[in-house]
């Protein structure tokens, strides 16, 4: 398996501009989760999905973000109008939520630069 | 929700010698405890993990330990080497969501 996919994985973009990163999950896992890192905050859950369907999204930080999972192989997160202080790196992952099997797995992630 | 805190933020040791670094974690509902490493410019990637059902797991020169009383566990690295030298993160998994600690930073001195 190629592991968890992300795209872009380096984005610059100007403030107020939408920017898009997408996620394809490791196929067979029904757990999706999107990641913020930054160095003042560490790794953060922004949400998360189960079968495709958003479960906790009380880490993302505003309205102006917004997760999607059309499908069980694509996630999407938005953020519409981007600012400075959103400049991080965006981490995807995924597992399969059972009683067997725990383990989560990264993308290679997602480093968005606002200018 | 879960509180992971994780010691030491850095730490320095020649090679060859062992690394620990430890976490704890305050919901005892918490049932999975993974570590990860993360290598600059890379996603952190999953090392060694244990079950709330279990005290001690080893896999080569990496062993974590469990104290569910404690609300502890860590990370023991033997004979460390030079490809070592990377960010380490624990965490704690509670109704499928993870909690992680806020990374130790090993550098392994050749």
């Amino acid at each position: 398996d190629a592991g968890v996919i992300q795209s872009p994985r380096h984005e610059v973009t100007e403030m107020g501009q939408e920017v898009t990163l997408r996620c394809k999950p490791i196929s067979g896992h029904n757990s999706l989760f999107w990641y913020r890192q930054t160095m003042m905050r560490g790794l953060e859950l922004l949400i998360y999905f189960n079968n495709n369907v958003p479960i906790d999204d009380s880490g993302m930080p505003e309205d102006r973000f917004s997760a999607k999972m059309p499908n069980a192989s694509f996630s999407t997160l938005k953020i519409q109008p981007s600012e400075p202080r959103d400049s991080a790196v965006y981490f995807c992952a995924s597992s399969f939520s059972g009683t067997l099997s725990y383990e989560q797995y990264f993308g290679p992630g997602t480093r968005l630069t606002v200018t | 929700g879960e509180n992971v805190e994780q010691h030491p933020s850095t730490l320095s040791v020649q090679e060859g010698d062992s690394a620990v670094i430890k976490c704890t974690y305050s919901d005892s509902a918490s049932n999975y405890f993974p570590w990860y490493k993360q290598e600059l410019g890379k996603g952190p990637q999953l090392i060694i993990d244990i079950r709330s059902n279990v005290g001690e797991k080893k896999d080569q020169r990496i062993a974590v330990t469990l104290n569910k009383t404690a609300k502890h566990f860590s990370l023991h690295i033997t004979e460390t080497q030079p490809e070592d030298s990377a960010v380490y993160f624990c965490a704690a998994r509670v109704f499928n969501k993870f909690y992680f600690g806020s990374g130790t930073k090993l550098n392994v001195k050749p």
